[in-house]
């Protein structure tokens, strides 16, 4: 079964680095997304992507959150500077429409800032 | 903002019964309703959704039933397996977006 692929599995990065995330979604999806969840905290939806721009995002995706389809087959999210808050578990996701349609998740990237 | 709102952290439920995980909405905008169900270390993968358009959706062992005038779902898993034990998280969108507003999630624990 097709299904979304996140790396690396586990990102350790210094407070005020850059950090790049990588999704591959199910190849013939055209809507992508990013979620995280702080740990003991709920999913919480950050962006979603279509005909590469970025169709909705929440309060969360700010100025140094960007997303980007390099190619054809990967999504990522870069965070430009990292702060301590943003240790979190972030989940890709794709869906083939973008509404009443599930999304399909990856099993997420663990990122810890020190 | 608690949009949605699974207000049991945890459930246990004995092999072979039903299991009964529930879920609250408070917007009116939401009219598509899913269940994930998400195992340690992995992410949530899909189980099983309904419109509002309809009041239940079944899929071999899970239902979900939809109560729009209570803004209220659950999810039915008959009879309950020990490979059903994991979190399951309720989740709902509107016609006008495209964030899915998870709730926290429900533990269930299935026992032989």
């Amino acid at each position: 079964e097709p299904e979304v692929t996140q790396t690396p599995s586990h990102q350790v990065t210094q407070m005020g680095q850059e950090v790049i995330l990588r999704c591959v979604p199910i190849s013939n999806h055209l809507y992508f997304y990013w979620y995280r969840q702080i740990l003991g905290q709920k999913v919480e939806f950050l962006v979603s992507f279509y005909n590469n721009e970025i169709s909705e995002k929440s309060e969360i995706f700010d100025d140094q959150f960007s997303v980007e389809r390099p190619d054809g087959s990967n999504f990522t999210l870069k965070i430009r500077s990292t702060k301590l808050e943003d240790s979190a578990m972030y989940f890709c996701a794709s869906s083939d429409t973008g509404w009443n349609q599930p999304q399909h998740f990856g099993d997420g990237t663990r990122l810890s800032i020190l | 903002d608690q949009q949605v709102k699974q207000n049991s952290p945890s459930l246990s439920v004995q092999e072979g019964r039903i299991s009964i995980l529930n879920c609250d909405y408070t917007n009116s905008m939401f009219d598509y309703f899913l269940w994930y169900k998400k195992y340690p270390a992995e992410g949530p993968t899909f189980l099983i959704s309904i419109s509002s358009i309809k009041d239940k959706n079944e899929d071999g062992r899970f239902t979900v039933f939809l109560n729009k005038s209570a803004k209220h779902l659950s999810l039915h898993i008959v009879p309950s397996q020990p490979g059903d034990s994991a979190v399951y998280f309720c989740a709902a969108n509107t016609n006008s977006g495209y964030a899915l507003n998870f709730g926290k999630g429900t533990s269930l624990l299935v026992t032989p």
